[in-house]
C-alpha cells in the first residue's frame, strides 16, 4: 500500500527553524514526484515545495529563500527544513505524492503534521 | 501566478440535488486542472485531473469539465458523503496554485 507519514511539526518562536519529515512506503521516493502542501487554520489550501529526481525543486513566493525540500533515498523519506519561521507559517503541513508522468497533481496525501509560529 | 477563482463560496443544497461547483483561472490553463473533496479533519483527495478525467476509484457521479479559464464540478446526485469541501488545482505554470475552496452544506 502506498502510504505517506509526516512527522516533526511542533511549536516554534518566529525566526526558529523546524525540519519536517515524510516517511514514504509502497513506493520509492528517489523516482517520484513529491509535494509540501500547507494549510493554515481555517483557510485553503497552498502549494509550498515540488521535488522530482535530479531537477531543480521549486518553491512558492512565500517560502523561497526560506524553505529547503530534499529527499534521503536511503530512508526513502522527503524532508522540509523550515528557517526564519513567521506567524503566517503556522499551518499542517501536508506530503503529497504526485500521480506519474509529471502531472503534478497529488493522489496520495499523509495525514499531516501541525507547526505553530507563535512567542 | 495563475488565480484561481471558486464560486460559490457555499453551496446549500440536500441529499439527491445536482451540485455544479465553478473555478474560472485568471489566465488561460488549458486543460490542466484538478478537482479535490476535502472532509473535515481530513487530507485532500484527488477527484478529477485533466479536467475531466476521474481519479481512481471516484464515483461516477463526479465530473469535470471545461477549458481555457473556466472550469465545472458537477455532483450528478449528493450522497451524505459528498458534504465537504472542494478545490481546484491549476499544474499549467509554477507555482501550482489552488482555487479558495468551495463548501458544499446540507439545507
Amino acid at each position: 500500500e502506498v502510504q505517506l507519514v509526516e512527522s516533526g511539526g511542533g511549536f516554534i518562536p518566529p525566526g526558529g527553524s523546524l525540519r519536517l519529515s515524510c516517511a514514504a512506503s509502497g513506493f520509492t521516493v528517489s523516482s517520484s514526484s513529491l509535494s509540501w502542501v500547507r494549510q493554515a487554520p481555517g483557510k485553503g489550501l497552498e502549494w509550498v515545495s515540488h521535488i522530482y529526481g535530479g531537477d531543480f525543486p521549486t518553491y512558492g513566493d512565500s517560502v523561497k529563500g526560506r524553505f529547503t525540500i530534499s529527499r534521503d533515498d536511503s530512508k526513502n523519506t522527503l524532508y522540509l527544513q523550515m528557517n526564519s519561521l513567521r506567524a503566517e507559517d503556522t499551518a499542517v503541513y501536508y506530503c503529497a505524492k504526485e500521480v506519474g508522468g509529471g502531472f503534478h497533481y497529488m493522489d496520495v496525501w499523509g495525514k499531516g503534521t501541525t507547526v505553530t509560529v507563535s512567542s | 501566478e495563475i488565480v484561481l477563482t471558486q464560486s460559490p463560496a457555499t453551496l446549500s443544497l440536500s441529499p439527491g440535488e445536482r451540485a455544479t461547483l465553478s473555478c474560472r483561472a485568471s489566465q488561460s490553463v488549458s486543460h490542466y486542472l484538478a478537482w479535490y473533496q476535502q472532509r473535515p479533519g481530513q487530507a485532500p483527495r484527488l477527484l478529477i485531473y485533466e479536467a475531466s478525467s476521474r481519479a481512481t476509484g471516484v464515483p461516477a457521479r463526479f465530473s469535470g469539465s471545461g477549458s481555457g479559464t473556466d472550469f465545472t464540478l458537477t455532483i450528478s446526485s449528493l450522497e451524505p458523503e459528498d458534504f465537504a469541501v472542494y478545490y481546484c488545482q491549476q499544474r499549467a505554470t509554477w507555482p501550482l496554485t489552488f482555487g479558495g475552496g468551495t463548501k458544499v452544506e446540507i439545507k
